[in-house]
């Protein structure tokens, strides 16, 4: 069955660069999200990754796909304190519409 | 930028009633989802909807759940006879079709079943 995977928490200094990992096991994966959560709020989606890609870049995110290794990272570059929030990565599998979801990380951002 | 809606933000009702939730999916998407959030864990998926019938549904979505898209604007979950388990943050998501692959989430609706 599917599994997502994400380490819970990730402490930076402001301006620095993040990079939150997720790892997840179903081959068949065709489309992999990152969402963040911030307290109180719902899920906003940041961007997505089609899985026939290995690179996507918006703005200050950067989306690197490792097919092979069954890995996905989040780069957020010059991070702000606006960034702290929760990050959740999940995969769509298949010909299905479910996402499944890690557990999230914890991004804190320091001053 | 047009925003999923749900509505209450918190709920909270005694064990063995019946609750309703609702959403407000972005006009002319197609594809409507619950998820929920037990606390301290991972967003599970319970149900996907379109073209007026469930597409698919997790093991979750027993009989004790049903989803009801009553109007052309609202998307409810209705849940029977809740239980101490069944507190969560439900979150109803929507999809604009087939090809367009962004997910959107409403804030959710925080249930405590007392």
């Amino acid at each position: 069955g599917e599994d997502v995977e994400q380490s819970l928490f990730l402490s930076v200094r402001e301006g620095d660069s993040s990079v939150i990992n997720c790892t997840y096991t179903d081959s068949s994966s065709t489309y992999l999200y990152w969402y963040k959560q911030e307290p109180g709020a719902g899920l906003q989606l940041l961007t997505y990754i089609f899985s026939n890609m290995d690179m996507k870049q918006d703005q200050r995110l950067t989306v690197l796909l490792n097919k092979k290794d069954k890995h996905l990272s989040l780069r957020i570059a010059d991070t702000q304190t606006g960034d702290s929030a929760i990050y959740f990565c999940a995969e769509r599998t298949g010909g299905g519409n479910k996402l499944t979801f890690g557990t999230g990380t914890q991004l804190k951002v320091e001053l | 930028e047009p925003e999923v809606t749900q509505t209450p933000s918190h709920q909270v009702t005694q064990m063995g009633q019946e609750v309703i939730l609702r959403c407000v999916p972005i006009s002319n998407h197609l594809y409507f989802y619950w998820y929920r959030q037990i606390l301290g864990q991972k967003v599970e998926f319970l149900v996907s909807f379109y073209n007026n019938e469930i597409s698919e549904k997790s093991e979750i979505f027993d009989d004790q759940f049903s989803v009801e898209r009553p109007d052309g604007s609202n998307f409810t979950l209705k849940i029977r006879s809740t239980k101490l388990e069944d507190s969560a943050m439900y979150f109803c998501a929507s999809k604009p079709g087939t090809g367009n692959e962004k997910l959107f989430f409403g804030s959710g609706t925080q249930l405590s079943v007392l």
